[in-house]
């Protein structure tokens, strides 16, 4: 079975403009989370999504928003780009039952804003 | 607010040493501390996982063990290899829910 995967892998965009991330969850699992790793840091939490409804959101600014797709699959929208943009967007998903929490990583997307 | 707090942040040991990395939560709500490994350019890898109702939990050379009293809990790497030089990352979430809280990381490296 194929795991979690994110496109593109790298991306260099400007300030001020506008990045689209995607990732395709394992199969079988409903949920999808959004990760920003700034580099040396842990992974921060920013959206949650489950049968396409958003289910927790991170401390971050309104600039950021997902979505998720009826074949379970996400979007990360940032408009605006600042530099402290800059980070590892790592994707997870999971089958998410009462007793089954178990998130399973994407490769991630290592954006680059100048 | 950090809820998940772990050291050291870097870790030098020998071949077949014990490796030993602790955390510390706030939260006690949290019912649910897994253990990630991360290698340089990807994503972290689910290692091994412990619920509070159980004070230890080993998988091969992993075991983690879980103190709910002193909200620590910490990772135990036996027979430290070269091929466990990563980052790794301990969290903490609910049951049923996918968010996770991470610590800042340990940087591993095993020397000849």
């Amino acid at each position: 079975d194929a795991g979690v995967t994110q496109s593109p892998t790298h991306l260099i965009k400007t300030r001020g403009q506008h990045v689209t991330l995607r990732c395709s969850p394992i199969s079988g699992h409903k949920s999808v989370s959004w990760y920003q790793q700034v580099l040396g840091q842990g992974p921060q939490f920013i959206f949650q999504y489950y049968e396409k409804e958003e289910r927790g959101r991170g401390n971050f600014p309104d600039r950021f928003s997902a979505r998720q797709f009826p074949n379970y699959s996400s979007e990360l929208n940032v408009n605006a780009l600042l530099l402290g943009d800059s980070a590892l967007y790592l994707c997870a998903s999971s089958k998410l039952t009462d007793m089954n929490t178990e998130a399973f990583f994407g490769q991630g997307t290592r954006l680059t804003v100048v | 607010q950090q809820q998940v707090k772990q050291s050291p942040q870097s870790l030098i040991v020998q071949k077949g040493g014990i490796s030993i990395i602790n955390c510390a939560y706030e939260n006690t709500a949290f019912d649910y501390f897994p253990w990630y490994q991360q290698f340089p350019g990807k994503g972290p890898a689910l290692l091994i996982a412990i619920r509070p109702d159980v004070s230890e939990k080993k998988e091969g050379r992993f075991t983690i063990s879980f103190n709910k009293s002193a909200k620590q809990f910490s990772l135990h790497i036996m027979d430290s290899q070269p091929g466990d030089s990563a980052t790794y990352f301990c969290a903490a979430s609910y049951l049923g829910n996918e968010k996770l809280t991470f610590g800042t990381g340990t940087r591993l490296t095993i020397i000849p």
